[in-house]
């Protein structure tokens, strides 16, 4: 078990690209969390995954981003049409379904940088 | 809405000595979660010290120990024997007792001096 993976590292894109991120969770785990951390700032939450079904979207979440977990296991954040202003380090986090004692590991995210 | 503030935007601090990061919050909420992370270079987040509102003690780990003043809304960290590798960027964050998503502050930069 070597922890949540996150591909790419780093992203450097073209303003009106598509990117597309990669987060590989801790195996038995079954939620799946997207944050959004700015220069400077703590991370936003974007949306969270319960085993395959998307369960919570952050209204920071624009119809430009799409995110998906096919069969519960590895997820997807994509961007549609990049722009400025989402230049920013996307973190994946995850957790066993455990409400009283949930305890959050995260990736080193993927930073993104739209010119 | 929640929110988490940390007014300190910098800390240092001398090796061995103890220093407190300060985090105050706001919501309407009786039942909740507290946690301060820490974000070292490497980027990944890693849990330092977690607080249930419901519980009048106040947790610690090690040489990590929170100051839980409910009524005041704040939940201060305070590092005990500060160690080079404590050096990091220290998020507060809140979330609700049947939420799901964790709000952060805007972190505290800790620099370790030798």
């Amino acid at each position: 078990d070597t922890g949540v993976s996150q591909d790419p590292r780093h992203k450097i894109t073209k303003r009106g690209q598509n990117v597309t991120f990669r987060c590989d969770p801790i195996s038995e785990h079954n939620r799946l969390y997207w944050y959004r951390q700015t220069l400077g700032q703590g991370p936003e939450f974007l949306t969270y995954f319960q085993n395959e079904a998307q369960l919570e979207k952050s209204r920071l979440l624009s119809d430009r981003f799409s995110a998906e977990r096919p069969k519960g296991s590895f997820s997807t954040l994509e961007i549609q049409r990049t722009e400025q202003g989402d230049s920013a380090m996307y973190l994946c986090a995850s957790s066993l379904n455990n409400r009283l004692n949930e305890k959050l590991f995260f990736g080193s995210g993927t930073q993104l940088s739209v010119l | 809405a929640q929110t988490v503030t940390q007014s300190q935007p910098e800390m240092s601090v001398q090796e061995a000595e103890t220093v407190t990061l300060s985090c105050t919050y706001d919501t309407s909420e009786s039942d909740y979660y507290l946690f301060w992370y820490k974000q070292p270079p490497s980027r990944q987040m890693i849990l330092v010290i977690r607080q249930e509102a419901y519980k009048q003690q106040n947790a610690t780990e090690n040489r990590f120990s929170v100051n839980f003043q409910k009524a005041a809304k704040s939940f201060s960290l305070k590092i005990s024997d500060s160690q080079l590798g404590d050096a990091a960027m220290y998020f507060c964050a809140y979330r609700s007792y049947n939420g799901n998503k964790l709000v952060f502050g805007a972190g505290t930069i800790l620099r370790v001096k030798s």
